[in-house]
């Protein structure tokens, strides 16, 4: 069965480094996202691309953070200089297209801000 | 700004019998209703949906139900199974955006 798949598993980084989360979408799927949850709160949305560019974003998408789909099957956030509040669950999620309803989320990406 | 409420954050229903997951939105706007299921360390995993003009949805053990005047759906699960302990998060599309519940975490007691 095809899944969203992400890497790394777990990333520690110092506060002001920059970091690149990665995540490779299902293959046929044509819309891409990414959201967080920070340990013990809701599950949120950051962004969402399609056609290689940004469609939405919250307003915690700001400056700091940059989408990329660098070639096809790779779909990677970018956190430029990390702070503390950074530290959430990341999760990468791919859809079919505007009328499917289910994004299929991978298993996240942990990263921890010290 | 809480769109979409799941006021109930844990919920424990014997085996076999029937499990109701809550959730209100506030938000007309909202065109399909979504159910996930999310273990520990792993991504949400996605159960059932449903059209915001449908009032009901139906796949096998799980059933979804709108009530768009009272702006509510719930999740029914029957008969529930111990590999349905998890936490369920409701979650409302606009555009391409999925808002989600704080998630209701549901234990099955053998």
């Amino acid at each position: 069965e095809p899944e969203v798949t992400q890497t790394p598993s777990h990333q520690v980084t110092q506060m002001g480094q920059e970091v690149i989360l990665r995540c490779v979408p299902i293959s046929n799927h044509l819309y891409f996202y990414w959201y967080r949850q920070i340990l013990g709160q809701k599950v949120e949305f950051l962004v969402s691309f399609y056609n290689n560019e940004i469609s939405e974003k919250s307003e915690i998408f700001d400056d700091q953070f940059s989408v990329e789909r660098p070639d096809g099957s790779n779909f990677t956030l970018k956190i430029r200089s990390t702070k503390l509040e950074d530290s959430a669950m990341y999760f990468c999620a791919s859809s079919a297209g505007i009328q499917s309803t289910e994004a299929f989320f991978g298993q996240g990406t942990r990263l921890t801000v010290v | 700004d809480q769109q979409v409420k799941q006021n109930s954050p844990s919920l424990s229903v014997q085996e076999g019998r029937i499990s109701i997951l809550n959730c209100d939105y506030t938000n007309s706007m909202f065109d399909y209703f979504l159910w996930y299921k999310k273990y520990p360390a792993e991504g949400p995993t996605f159960l059932i949906s449903i059209s915001s003009i449908k009032d009901k949805n139906e796949d096998g053990r799980f059933t979804v139900f709108l009530n768009k005047s009272a702006k509510h759906l719930s999740l029914h699960i029957v008969p529930s199974q111990p590999g349905d302990s998890a936490v369920y998060f409701c979650a409302a599309r606009w555009n391409e955006k999925l808002t989600f519940g704080t998630g209701t975490r549901l234990t099955i007691i053998p």
